[in-house]
């Protein structure tokens, strides 16, 4: 079935590069998406990519996707301690087209100390 | 401001006890959704509805409940059938399911549920 994963705790100084990392099984996927949580609060896009697509990059953030190896990163330049939330992969497929349903990972806490 | 809002914040309940959470948007979406989130695990849909008067069940629909009387109101019942209801409830929505699908779903601020 599918299925995304995410390592669930990374720590970083501040003004360091953060890479955050998920995997995905679904070949069929179209979207794949970064998703930021603060603490107590929902989730905002931070940004996707497009399966067709091997890189973006929106500012501090760069997304790099490896479709060979279904591997999708979030880099983070000059990590401040705003960034300190868990961040969420997700995936979405053709397959979900009759759902609009994301498959989310299990979300990676980001730590940034000053 | 446009924007979904959900309530209670927080939410203190005993077993066997029916708890509804509210979950309203201003910003005129036809879809809405109901997520869980549970620690160091991802997003799990409950119910989703593309339309009014429309609804179906997520991957873990089992002990909750949804109406969709109104565009603007996604109201979940979690039931007493649920055996493990305390949890991070996510309310979203967005414009039609496809906009779903592109990953652009708006969230809630959440409900936290807490069975005593």
């Amino acid at each position: 079935g599918e299925d995304v994963e995410q390592s669930l705790f990374l720590s970083v100084r501040e003004g360091d590069s953060s890479v955050i990392n998920c995997t995905y099984t679904d070949s069929s996927s179209t979207y794949l998406y970064w998703y930021k949580q603060e603490p107590g609060a929902g989730l905002q896009l931070l940004t996707y990519i497009f399966s067709n697509m091997d890189m973006k990059q929106d500012q501090r953030l760069t997304v790099l996707l490896n479709k060979k190896d279904k591997h999708l990163s979030l880099r983070i330049a000059d990590t401040q301690t705003g960034d300190s939330a868990i961040y969420f992969c997700a995936e979405g497929s053709l397959r979900s087209s009759n759902t609009g349903k994301l498959i989310f990972g299990q979300g990676t806490t980001l730590q940034v100390k000053p | 401001d446009g924007g979904i809002t959900q309530s209670p914040k927080y939410l203190f309940r005993k077993e066997g006890q029916n708890v509804t959470l509210s979950c309203e948007q201003n910003l005129n979406h036809d879809a809405m959704y109901w997520y869980r989130q549970d620690p160091g695990q991802g997003l799990r849909l409950i119910y989703y509805s593309q339309i009014v008067n429309d609804f179906q069940k997520g991957d873990i629909a089992e002990g909750y409940s949804v109406s969709r009387e109104k565009k603007e109101s996604f109201p979940l019942t979690v039931t007493s059938a649920q055996k493990n209801p305390t949890a991070f409830y996510l309310c979203a929505s967005s414009i039609d399911r496809l906009a779903g699908l592109a990953g652009e779903l708006f969230f809630g601020e959440g409900s936290r549920l807490t069975v005593l």
